[in-house]
């Protein structure tokens, strides 16, 4: 089954602890993307990269870490540097040489 | 700086009665205008990409057309299960700055 997987769907927390989201892909694309989206809104990038072993902050990538040592894999830690971490979290990839890119299902992070 | 604008921000229809969406841009540099259907929970499914002016892409009901200044998503005979957050965003480098999204709702 190919595609984009985020896991879990649900992610509770509570205020001062960091929580790692996950991020897998096996459709071999290069570039991976971090979005945040609150209610009513249109997606914000928090971070991205176009290659292993690097990657590039967005627009609100504050309160945010992520690394990228593995092709498939794009995990977002949620720091409690974040000041309003509740939100849902979107992971997409794009692959070389289109401008396209693909979504996972999301991840609905509660923090309390 | 690149920005995107989509109007109205929610639209109520009876089904079969057909309208359309709109989404102004502004950018340097335009590497292609996407649409993306987006249901609640869930994560933004790719529908369209149109790369310059004239050009026109359908899919079903849907059906998405891009000047230099804007874009819009006509939806005909729609049906409730068209009923979905539309999303437009454009492309001018690596990243994707997206729309507000357009929440349609299509009663039976």
């Amino acid at each position: 089954d190919g595609g984009i997987t985020q896991s879990p769907k649900y992610l509770f927390r509570k205020e001062g602890q960091n929580v790692t989201l996950s991020c897998e892909q096996n459709l071999n694309h290069d570039a991976m993307y971090w979005y945040r989206q609150d209610p009513g809104q249109g997606l914000r990038l928090i971070y991205y990269s176009q290659i292993v072993n690097d990657f590039q902050k967005g627009d609100i990538a504050e309160g945010y870490s992520v690394s990228r040592e593995k092709k498939e894999s794009f995990p977002l830690t949620v720091t409690s540097a974040q000041k309003n971490p509740t939100a849902f979290y979107l992971c997409a990839t794009r692959g070389r040489g289109s401008y396209e890119q693909y979504f996972g299902p999301g991840t609905r992070l509660t923090v309390t | 700086e690149d920005q995107v604008t989509q109007s109205p921000e929610a639209l109520r229809l009876q089904e079969g009665e057909s309208s359309s969406l709109n989404c102004s841009y502004t950018v340097s540099g335009l590497r292609g205008l996407f649409w993306y259907r987006q249901d609640p929970g869930k994560g933004p499914e790719f529908l369209f990409t149109l790369y310059s002016a004239g050009e026109e892409k359908e899919k079903e009901r849907l059906k998405a057309t891009l000047t230099k200044k804007e874009s819009f998503l006509h939806i005909t005979a729609p049906k409730p299960e068209d009923s979905a957050t539309y999303l437009c965003a454009i492309n001018a480098g690596n990243m994707l700055t997206f729309g507000g999204g357009t929440r349609l709702m299509v009663k039976p």
